[in-house]
């Protein structure tokens, strides 16, 4: 059973327009939500993350959106590059019990000049 | 090293062959973590351990998957007797936090391709 499911499976973008990603998770336990990039050949690095306390959290051109009630968070990238062409892949965490992170399923970024 | 290093990079291995996959994760860094990634999808969790001592091992998909990390340190994650649904990306990663910390940021390596024929 997926704990975390994201959207979409792929995304193709123009170079200067916004990128979101979506994700959904059930398990009201998670109280941490990292998103993380990874490029071909790569293990994943970590792009930003959020807690629930707060419902956004901004990073440069990065923006993670909080909604708590529809357990629901959001990727946006703002001014999409080329070079942000990557995997992304949203993630939750409890901070007692499980160990480790649930992973969603990725999505595929394509941003074309 | 500066990072989290993984090797080989590439295995492949016949079915039915023994492998084992290396990971030397940050100097320092306590807690230490394995996942797979299949093909197209998100890495899911093999193991966990906080120092020596492996903490959670729930996510080993059966008896023929094996790590340690005897001295706290470097990880070995053994699988034995391979099947072609083994099949996958071996991805190790460190936290210098404590779990529950999977709260905290985690350090991944670059991965142990695995293939078995």
């Amino acid at each position: 059973q997926q704990q975390v499911k994201q959207s979409p499976q792929s995304l193709i973008v123009q170079k200067g327009g916004i990128s979101i990603i979506n994700c959904a998770y059930e398990n009201t336990a998670f109280d941490y939500f990292p998103w993380y990039q990874q490029f071909p050949g790569k293990g994943p690095a970590l792009l930003i993350a959020i807690r629930p306390d707060v419902s956004e959290k901004k990073e440069g051109r990065f923006t993670i959106s909080f909604n708590k009630s529809a357990k629901q968070f959001s990727l946006h990238i703002m001014d999409s590059q080329p070079g942000d062409s990557a995997t992304y892949f949203c993630a939750a965490s409890m901070r007692t019990g499980a160990n480790n992170l649930f992973f969603g399923t990725g999505t595929r970024l394509t941003v074309i000049p | 090293g500066a990072g989290v290093s993984q090797s080989p990079r590439y295995k492949v291995a016949k079915r039915g062959q023994d492998v084992a996959l290396r990971c030397d994760p940050i100097s320092g860094h306590v807690s230490l973590f394995w996942y797979q990634q299949a093909l197209g999808q998100g890495p899911e969790f093999l193991t966990y351990f906080q120092n020596e001592a492996q903490l959670d091992k729930s996510g080993l998909p059966s008896d023929r998957f094996f790590a340690e990390r005897p001295e706290g340190s470097v990880s070995t994650l053994k699988i034995q007797r391979t099947q072609q649904e083994d099949s996958a990306v071996y991805l190790c990663a460190s936290s210098p936090g404590l779990a529950g910390s999977a709260t905290g940021e985690l350090f991944f390596g670059e991965g142990s391709r695995l293939t078995v024929l």
